[in-house]
C-alpha cells in the first residue's frame, strides 16, 4: 500500500536559518502531494501542493517540488520564522478519492529568536 | 476555502462511556471525512461520512465502535463508543471542495483524552 516518510523530529532552528524536512513515499499510482501545517491548538491547513511530477509547490517562502525519479517531496525554506514554528505533514492522495489522503508522521518545527 | 467548526474542541472522559463529536461546515460538501491523531502520530483515516447513506469505514474501524451520521450536507457527528484509555486522541473532520482539486479542509480538532 501507499506510505509516507518523513523525517524524524523534532527540528530546533535559529531565525533566519535554513529548513529541509524530507519526505519520501511509496504510492501505487499517480497521486497528488501535499504539505499540510499545524499550528498550536489549531486544525490542519494546506500550505503547498504538486499535482505531478517536476510540479513546484510553493507559499509563504516554503518550496517543495515533486520528484518521481526520488520519490520525493522535500519541503525547504530559505529563511525560517519563529512564527513557523509548528508541527508539518507531507501527505499524499488520488484524484479519485479526494479526501482519502495519506500523511506522514509530521514533523516538529521550533524556531528560536 | 471552507469554515469547519467542532465541538467539544476537548472532553475528558470515564472509560466505557461515549462520546459524540459534531462537526459543522460552512457550505454544503459531497463527502466529510474522520480522522484519528493519536498522540505522537500521524493522521489516519477513520472513515468517510456519505450523506443518504451509511459511513464508508476503513480498515481497523468498525460501525458499532464508531458510529457515525450524516444527516445533511453541512453537518456530520462521530461516535465514540465504549471508550478506553487508547482511545485517548485528536479528532479531526474534514471536507474536500469539489472545486478545489482535493485541497483537504481541517476542522480544529477535538481532544479527547479517556481515563
Amino acid at each position: 500500500g501507499d506510505s509516507v516518510t518523513q523525517m524524524e523530529g523534532p527540528v530546533t532552528l535559529s531565525e533566519e536559518a535554513f529548513l529541509t524536512i524530507n519526505c519520501t513515499y511509496t504510492a501505487t499510482g499517480y497521486p497528488s502531494l501535499f504539505w499540510y501545517v499545524q499550528y498550536p491548538g489549531e486544525g490542519l491547513q494546506l500550505l503547498l501542493k504538486a499535482t505531478k511530477a517536476d510540479d513546484k509547490g510553493s507559499n509563504k517562502g516554503f518550496e517543495a517540488t515533486y520528484r518521481k525519479e526520488t520519490t520525493s517531496f522535500h519541503l525547504e525554506k530559505g529563511s525560517v520564522q519563529v512564527s513557523d514554528s509548528a508541527v508539518y505533514f507531507c501527505a499524499l492522495t488520488y484524484n479519485t478519492n479526494a479526501g482519502k489522503s495519506t500523511f506522514g508522521d509530521g514533523t516538529t518545527l521550533t524556531v528560536k529568536p | 476555502s471552507a469554515v469547519i467548526s467542532q465541538k467539544p474542541s476537548r472532553d475528558i472522559c470515564q472509560r466505557g462511556t461515549s462520546l459524540t463529536i459534531q462537526c459543522q461546515v460552512d457550505s454544503q460538501v459531497t463527502m466529510m471525512f474522520w480522522y484519528r491523531q493519536q498522540p505522537g502520530q500521524s493522521l489516519t483515516l477513520i472513515a468517510t461520512a456519505n450523506q443518504g447513506s451509511e459511513a464508508t469505514y476503513e480498515s481497523g474501524f468498525v460501525i458499532d465502535k464508531f458510529p457515525i451520521s450524516r444527516p445533511n450536507l453541512t453537518f456530520s457527528t462521530l461516535t465514540v463508543s465504549n471508550m478506553s484509555p487508547e482511545d485517548s486522541s485528536i479528532y479531526l473532520c474534514s471536507v474536500v471542495r469539489e472545486s478545489s482539486y482535493n485541497e483537504q479542509f481541517f476542522g480544529p480538532g477535538t481532544r479527547l483524552t479517556v481515563l
